[in-house]
């Protein structure tokens, strides 16, 4: 089965522990994308990477990382969280091209406390 | 830059009755155009997409959108509104190339029994 697979699905962590949220796809897109989900902002794009060793900032990257050294993984890491990253993110991977769309994980809800 | 605007944050349908969630978008070039739909702890799930072609797109679960370049809008539609369809609905655009997904805020639909 094609799918976008994220661990944790939920996480409450302590402010300035390092932490990674993984994400795996099984359907060898190169393209693969973070957002965070915030009330009345909608989905806004943290990073994302078209290929491997290839990655790029969105729209609200300060204070995450990213690596991408294999096609099919594509981690999101904080290295010092603080409250203000107390959100819901997704992770989603689509084929390069202008009209494919994007398949999503299951999201990961994060507390920082 | 290509943005996305949903000017509804909530729409409210009683079953059975048309449905209509609205969403306009602002390209430089083609737009491309997708709407997804997120039910209650569940990542995004696509419904359809507008590339070329004709301007009534048909997608999953009855849905259909109607691409209107003059007016920029690409309104999601439904003949006849079912309890379960009552989900968070977000319209995204992508200005060609390998440009990201940009979403809309998201409308909330809410179809009363």
């Amino acid at each position: 089965e094609a799918q976008v697979t994220q661990n944790p699905r939920y996480l409450i962590t302590v402010t300035g522990k390092k932490l990674t949220v993984t994400c795996s796809q099984n359907m060898n897109h190169e393209y693969m994308s973070w957002y965070r989900q915030d009330p009345g902002l909608g989905l806004r794009q943290i990073y994302y990477s078209m290929n491997v060793e290839v990655t790029d900032k969105g729209d609200v990257p300060e204070g995450y990382k990213v690596s991408r050294k294999e096609k099919r993984n594509f981690p999101l890491i904080l290295e010092s969280p603080s409250p203000n990253q107390t959100s819901l993110y997704f992770c989603a991977s689509s084929a390069i091209g202008y009209g494919t769309e994007a398949f999503f994980g299951q999201g990961t809800r994060l507390t920082v406390v | 830059a290509q943005s996305v605007a949903q000017p509804e944050d909530q729409v409210n349908v009683a079953e059975g009755n048309p449905l209509t969630v609205k969403c306009t978008y602002s390209v430089s070039g083609n737009p491309y155009l997708f709407w997804y739909v997120q039910y209650p702890n569940r990542g995004l799930q696509f419904l359809l997409k507008y590339i070329t072609g004709d301007n009534l797109v048909k997608g999953s679960y009855g849905f259909e959108a109607e691409f209107n370049k003059s007016q920029t809008s690409f309104h999601l539609k439904k003949p006849s509104a079912l309890v379960s369809d009552s989900a968070l609905y977000f319209c995204a655009v992508r200005d060609g190339g390998n440009t990201p997904l940009v979403f809309g805020k998201g409308t909330r639909l809410s179809v009363i029994a």
